[in-house]
């Protein structure tokens, strides 16, 4: 099976702009979560998706959002971006069930730097 | 804040096992204990998980103590590939509000 993809891998935008990032979850798999890691912060959770619905929900301001398809593949979006919002922005998918259902698979993740 | 704690670093010399202490005392009994590490650059990879038992995978072991409130990860033969930062934490089923929270880890060196 193919991994979780994220695309693009690296980013560069200016303040003010907004992105878009993708995630494709690994075949099968309809829970989608989102992290920013930052050098100082760490790894942080962003929200979670499943089915289409957010599911969970993090601490960031309203400017991080999401969405989910149908074929389980997420977006998430940070609009007005501020130099703070330089990060690595990971993706993780999960199985709908079973023993291994909390298990997080993650991808390389996209690098976003703000100018 | 993260439920566990972890020594910022660690060194183990290439060949011997790499013991990887947590600490969470405040775990409940429906939380399972889960570890990640993630090798520079990379996104942070599944490693093992356990409720109460002990775990044994192709990767590591995974030792809880009776009492739930500490456990060990050991790489039983470190090599310099296993150089990562590697991440403890507990949580419940996932169907439940509930969200994941990373600490900051363990950074561990193996030596060669």
């Amino acid at each position: 099976k193919a991994g979780v993809t994220q695309t693009p891998r690296y980013l560069i935008k200016t303040r003010g702009q907004q992105v878009t990032l993708s995630c494709s979850p690994i075949s099968g798999h309809r829970s989608v979560s989102w992290y920013q890691q930052t050098p100082g912060q760490g790894l942080q959770f962003l929200f979670e998706y499943f089915s289409e619905t957010q599911r969970n929900k993090g601490n960031f301001p309203g400017r991080f959002s999401g969405r989910q398809f149908s074929n389980s593949r997420s977006e998430m979006n940070v609009s007005t971006l501020e130099l703070g919002d330089s990060a690595l922005y990971l993706c993780a998918s999960s199985p709908t069930g079973g023993f291994a259902k909390n298990i997080q698979y993650f991808g390389a993740g996209t690098r976003l730097s703000v100018l | 804040d993260a439920k566990t704690t972890q020594p910022t670093s660690m060194d183990c010399a290439e060949g011997r096992a790499a013991n990887l202490p947590c600490n969470h005392s405040t775990i409940s009994g429906n939380e399972y204990v889960y570890w990640y590490r993630q090798i520079h650059s990379q996104g942070p990879q599944y490693i093992i998980h356990g409720l109460k038992n002990n775990e044994t995978n192709e990767m590591a072991s995974l030792i809880i103590t009776e009492d739930r409130k500490s456990s060990t990860l050991i790489l039983p033969h470190a090599t310099l590939r296993d150089t990562a930062v590697y991440y403890c934490i507990v949580r419940v089923d996932r169907n439940r509000d509930d969200k994941i929270i990373f600490g900051k880890g363990t950074r561990l060196h193996i030596l060669p």
